[in-house]
């Protein structure tokens, strides 16, 4: 019963390193996302996907890039990292909110740590 | 654009108390609302989801209500517990193409013995 992975957990990076976080889902979910999390800010919608091959922005996408060539994995690139990008990011899944006989009730993963210095 | 606030922001509370957190939203084209609850350092339990047609959820010693019309939630603790204490974090999911989720700031409980 793995629910919504996240890796790693923690991580930090030098300025100008890019990496990738990974979410993988396994409750054959349409919709993914991700989101930050920063002190005072609350969680913010970085990037979204309604279904494998289908991706948007969210309030806060300048900096990170995603892809959605499956419905189980739906990663997040930061391109060129920055201190700006020091957070705690989250993967969410739920069913797509027209799926209305399986509910929408949205899953978190565990979160990753990331600081840039 | 979706706001979410919350209310209050910080409580505490000595042990048994009952205990209500209090949700507001801007925009009542929601599709549902759902309460999570989030420890220091962990990610994000669901606690409750309300549908926008539902009035009402209840699980164990939680209670969450949802007044669409006039954008509010609130989550009713009974009798409240140490291991209560947390962030409570709520959100909306926008009925529109993205369905995406608003979140509040969240309110941290602190349930003293």
């Amino acid at each position: 019963n793995a629910g919504v992975t996240q890796t790693p957990k923690f991580q930090v990076l030098k300025t100008g390193q890019s990496m990738t976080l990974q979410c993988a889902q396994d409750m054959n979910h349409e919709y993914m996302s991700w989101y930050r999390q920063d002190p005072g800010m609350g969680l913010r919608l970085i990037h979204y996907s309604v279904g494998a091959g289908i991706t948007d922005q969210g309030e806060v996408p300048n900096g990170y890039n995603v892809s959605r060539s499956t419905t189980e994995d739906f990663p997040l690139r930061l391109l060129s990292a920055a201190p700006s990008q020091t957070s705690v990011y989250f993967c969410a899944s739920s069913y797509g909110a027209l799926v209305k006989s399986t509910g929408t009730e949205a899953f978190f993963g565990q979160g990753t740590r990331l600081t840039v210095v | 654009k979706q706001e979410v606030t919350q209310i209050p922001a910080a409580l505490s509370v000595p042990e048994g108390e009952n205990l209500v957190l209090n949700c507001s939203f801007t925009d009542s084209a929601i599709y549902n609302l759902q309460w999570f609850r989030q420890d220091p350092g962990k990610g994000l339990t669901s606690l409750l989801l309300i549908q926008s047609s539902q009035r009402e959820q209840t699980s164990g010693r939680l209670n969450a209500s949802l007044d669409k019309s006039s954008g509010r939630s609130t989550l009713y603790i009974a009798a409240s517990q140490p291991g209560d204490s947390a962030t409570y974090l709520c959100a909306v999911r926008e009925d529109n193409y993205g369905q995406n989720f608003v979140f509040g700031p969240g309110t941290r409980l602190s349930v003293l013995p």
